[in-house]
């Protein structure tokens, strides 16, 4: 089956850059999703992905992936106190006739004024 | 002009009672989803409707019946509240099922 892994906690210093890994095992996955959850509110999407891309950027935000690796990064520039949040990898799934989307357990992104 | 709408925002019953839980969206998407995040912020997804037809029920209990009356609703019944149900409930749809999911504001059940 799919698993998506990330680490749990990271803290930085503001104006830092944060990285972001996330490890996924399905090779068929189609895109790939960096979903952000601040406290008490919904996920919002942030980025994606297609898998045939190594390298999307979207003005603070740069995401890596490793394809032979199975290996997505979030860079975030010069990080800010609002961007303490949960970070969601997920990744695509397709089987069966259905998609779905299979999330990491998120990591929590601590940022120190 | 909110994308993705949960109620109630905020349920707390008693173990064995009966509640539901309403999502609506109004981005004229085809296919909406239910998501549960557990307290260790795991996120699972539940069911899927695409055209108000189930395309996808993960393991989960009976107890747990998805509604869709029509392609902006998708509601949430369950049966026989248990302690293990706590968590929040997430809604999300998409335009198509290949396309990025749009996520409500979750819904925080609590049983007692």
């Amino acid at each position: 089956g799919e698993d998506v892994e990330q680490s749990l906690f990271l803290s930085v210093r503001e104006g830092d850059s944060s990285v972001i890994n996330c490890t996924y095992t399905d090779s068929s996955s189609t895109y790939l999703y960096w979903y952000k959850q601040e406290p008490g509110a919904g996920l919002q999407l942030l980025t994606y992905i297609f898998s045939n891309m190594d390298m999307k950027q979207d003005q603070r935000l740069t995401v890596l992936l490793n394809k032979k690796d199975k290996h997505l990064s979030l860079r975030i520039a010069d990080t800010q106190t609002g961007d303490s949040a949960i970070y969601f990898c997920a990744e695509s799934y397709s089987g069966a006739g259905s998609y779905q989307l299979t999330f990491g357990k998120g990591t929590k992104l601590s940022v120190i004024p | 002009d909110t994308a993705v709408s949960q109620t109630p925002k905020y349920l707390v019953t008693q173990m064995g009672n009966d509640k539901s839980i309403k999502c609506e969206q109004n981005l004229g998407h085809d296919t909406m989803y239910w998501y549960k995040q557990d307290s260790k912020k795991f996120l699972k997804i539940m069911f899927s409707y695409n055209n108000k037809e189930l395309i996808i029920n993960e393991t989960v209990p009976n107890r747990f019946s998805p509604k869709s009356p029509d392609k902006a609703h998708l509601n949430l019944h369950i049966n026989s509240l248990e302690l293990g149900d706590s968590a929040v409930y997430f809604c999300a749809s998409s335009r198509r099922t290949s396309d990025e999911q749009f996520f409500g504001p979750g819904t925080r059940l609590t049983v007692l």
